[in-house]
């Protein structure tokens, strides 16, 4: 079964200070990762792909498979990224198109 | 352009009546998913749409849930003799290929 595990239910930092929204995940193949975000009142939205390796408003996210982890990363918060952070998985070329998400992290970047 | 579209965005209804909650994917999106979000539960899959074909239904919680696409495009998802337990936000999301799902604003369901 596939699973993803985020830990923190609530994640505060003080403007300028560095995050980490931590995801672990458990899958038996090769999965696809993702990370959504939600802002208030507005809908979920793609924020990263594992594949893409790519920054999007300065966060970044690595896949560890030796630690079955891809957690969220921005060296310097904005009262902007508060929101509601989901990570989610897919299996991957062969396995199951679904994303099974996380119970998400709020954070809140306080002034 | 246009992202995927939901309507209506709140329907509340008696229990034990039947809902229709409809989905316009993005145009040329081969994959439409749906999955509905609530306190207790998170976010949870309900049913994927390949084409017109459902290969995957794993998600659907009843046989009082049902869904159909037509056209390759939009889609329709039908809760009969509606329950309290189904009050929910039901979410529609499509892709092409694998290159991630984009969601829709959601409807708003309430089962008095």
């Amino acid at each position: 079964a596939q699973r993803v595990t985020q830990p923190e239910k609530l994640l505060s930092v003080f403007k300028g200070a560095p995050v980490e929204l931590k995801c672990n995940y458990s899958y038996s193949g090769s999965p696809e990762l993702f990370w959504y975000v939600q802002y208030s009142r507005q809908r979920l939205q793609l924020l990263l792909r594992h594949i893409s390796r790519e920054s999007i408003k300065g966060f970044t996210a690595d896949l560890n498979k030796g630690e079955t982890s891809f957690h969220l990363k921005k060296p310097f918060a904005q009262e902007e990224d508060s929101a509601m952070y989901y990570c989610a998985l897919s299996g991957g070329d062969t396995g199951r198109r679904a994303l099974t998400f996380g119970s998400g992290t709020r954070l809140q970047v306080q002034p | 352009g246009a992202g995927v579209s939901q309507s209506p965005s709140n329907k509340v209804t008696e229990k034990g009546k039947d809902v229709e909650l409809r989905c316009d994917p993005i145009s040329g999106h081969t994959a439409l998913y749906w999955y509905r979000q609530s306190l207790g539960q998170g976010l949870e899959f309900l049913i994927y749409f390949q084409g017109n074909s459902a290969p995957d239904k794993s998600g659907l919680p009843s046989d009082r849930f049902s869904a159909e696409r037509t056209g390759g495009s939009v889609s329709t998802l039908t809760i009969q003799r509606t329950q309290q337990e189904d009050s929910a936000v039901y979410l529609c999301a499509s892709s092409f290929e694998r290159l991630g799902q984009y969601f829709g604003p959601g409807t708003r369901l309430l089962v008095l």
